[in-house]
């Protein structure tokens, strides 16, 4: 079933802008991932963070983690064309080979 | 870095036949790969939990003789959609984590359409 609500369903901004994309889950968690998805390909996976931290940055990335709120947020700095996908948070519940439960997505539109 | 193979990546063909899928770890061995099915601008929904040496374990209201998975080696399983009818079009993708508590490496999918 689907856990992970990704908010905006849908974001357009301009080259150069910051882009947020924020996650909701409803159950704990072992982790949380975030991938991404070019038009009719598969995922890529941008960065995992575990249950016990905060923020992770890779890049022009940052994720944050509030395990009270069951949230997660997705910050893309400096946007480029080239980040034009859709962003999906993935939720693993237990540790091992866990199943993903992802959100709905946000399709991002990055214009030149 | 951990690459997984997914094969055919486009796949037409008459209803009532059956389609096989592919998808190969092709660096890194894995003891469990997951198939999941995405409808056009909607997210994953997983299908199953494909097991290296056993039984898959599917989600509930995916059908077990309709979607057969096999997964008869460490680096390679396959998923049969049998059958095929045009309801059953849509993108197909299998992903492997590299790992335990690893993030999961995704095939780049197939497109599945039944006429």
């Amino acid at each position: 079933s689907q856990q992970g609500e990704e908010d905006p369903q849908a974001l357009s901004i301009q080259e150069g802008e910051n882009a947020t994309m924020n996650c909701s889950y409803k159950t704990s968690i072992n982790n949380l991932q975030w991938y991404r998805q070019n038009s009719g390909r598969g995922l890529v996976h941008l960065i995992l963070i575990r249950s016990n931290e905060r923020e992770k940055h890779s890049g022009r990335l940052r994720v944050t983690l509030d395990t009270s709120k069951k949230s997660s947020s997705l910050l893309i700095t400096a946007s480029r064309a080239a980040d034009t996908a859709s962003y999906f948070c993935a939720t693993a519940e237990n540790s091992g080979y866990s199943t993903l439960t992802f959100g709905k997505g946000t399709m991002l539109l990055v214009s030149p | 870095g951990a690459v997984v193979s997914q094969h055919p990546s486009w796949v037409i063909c008459k209803s009532g036949t059956s389609v096989k899928i592919e998808c190969r770890s092709l660096d890194f061995q894995a003891t469990t790969m997951f198939w999941y099915r995405q409808f056009p601008k909607q997210s994953l929904m997983l299908m199953a939990t494909s097991n290296e040496g056993s039984k898959a374990t599917y989600e509930q209201g995916v059908e077990k003789d309709k979607f057969l998975i096999n997964h008869a080696s460490l680096t390679l399983s396959t998923l049969t959609v049998t059958s095929a009818h045009p309801e059953d079009s849509s993108f197909y993708i299998c992903s492997a984590p590299a790992g335990p508590d690893q993030p999961q490496h995704f095939g780049d999918g197939t497109r599945l359409s039944i006429l």
